[in-house]
């Protein structure tokens, strides 16, 4: 069965300052897809990033961005200049590329809290 | 871009009793349902994955006498807690997929459930 672990229940940075949430995964296969997930206080959930695991290129999004280690199975994300309204929960996620149904597997959450 | 809206955001009901919770696809039509229980600080833990016009499939250790869900269009699923008593206290949240099995899932703002 596929893990997602998430070392670091808690980490805070300076707004303009650049943060780095890690996050490790266990699996057999080859094929799938890794997502950041932000869950502000409203408690909505939404994708920041998602990475397809053939893709060797590290993917961004605007101030957001992944470092993806296959072979080591890590998979962090870098968020630069930081904003107070990235202050949330950040959840790293794992999905199979195959099968029928390829449910969301996710991790314990890093609460990130943005310093005025 | 793809909305899910469920309905009631916050409920509030007395042990015994039975709520449920409607989950919609607003543009789009979601053949597949999922359904989370989020404990405060902790993540998401899938409850059952939800395929319309067929019967929804549990994690294991959730009652599904308990924990009913019914999909019976392209564009509602429901969860409907029976009997319910305090420890069913928790945050619900509902995600809908687009497409097939390897398209991006969103999700609803959630519920949160108190029971007394």
């Amino acid at each position: 069965a596929q893990t997602v672990t998430q070392s670091q229940p808690e980490m805070s940075v300076q707004e303009a300052e650049t943060v780095t949430l890690s996050c490790t995964y266990d699996t057999s296969e080859s094929d799938y897809y890794l997502f950041w997930y932000k869950q502000p206080p409203s408690r909505q959930m939404i994708l920041v990033i998602r990475q397809e695991a053939y893709k060797q290129q590290n993917a961004t999004e605007n101030r957001f961005s992944v470092n993806f280690q296959k072979a080591a199975k890590s998979f962090s994300l870098k968020i630069s200049d930081s904003q107070l309204g990235d202050a949330a929960m950040y959840f790293c996620a794992y999905r199979s590329a195959g099968g029928a149904t390829n449910k969301l597997i996710f991790g314990t959450g890093t609460l990130l809290a943005v310093q005025p | 871009g793809a909305v899910v809206s469920q309905h009631p955001s916050w409920v509030i009901c007395k042990s015994g009793t039975s709520v449920k919770i409607e989950c919609r696809s607003l543009d789009f039509q979601a053949t597949t349902m999922f359904w989370y229980r989020q404990f405060p600080k902790q993540s998401l833990m899938l409850m059952a994955t939800s395929n319309e016009g067929s019967k929804a499939t549990y994690e294991q250790g959730v009652e599904k006498d308990k924990f009913l869900i019914n999909h019976a269009s392209l564009t509602l699923s429901t969860l409907t807690v029976t009997s319910a008593h305090p420890e069913d206290s928790s945050f619900y949240i509902c995600s809908a997929r687009v497409g097939g099995a390897n398209t991006e899932a969103f999700f609803g703002q959630g519920t949160r459930l108190t029971v007394v």
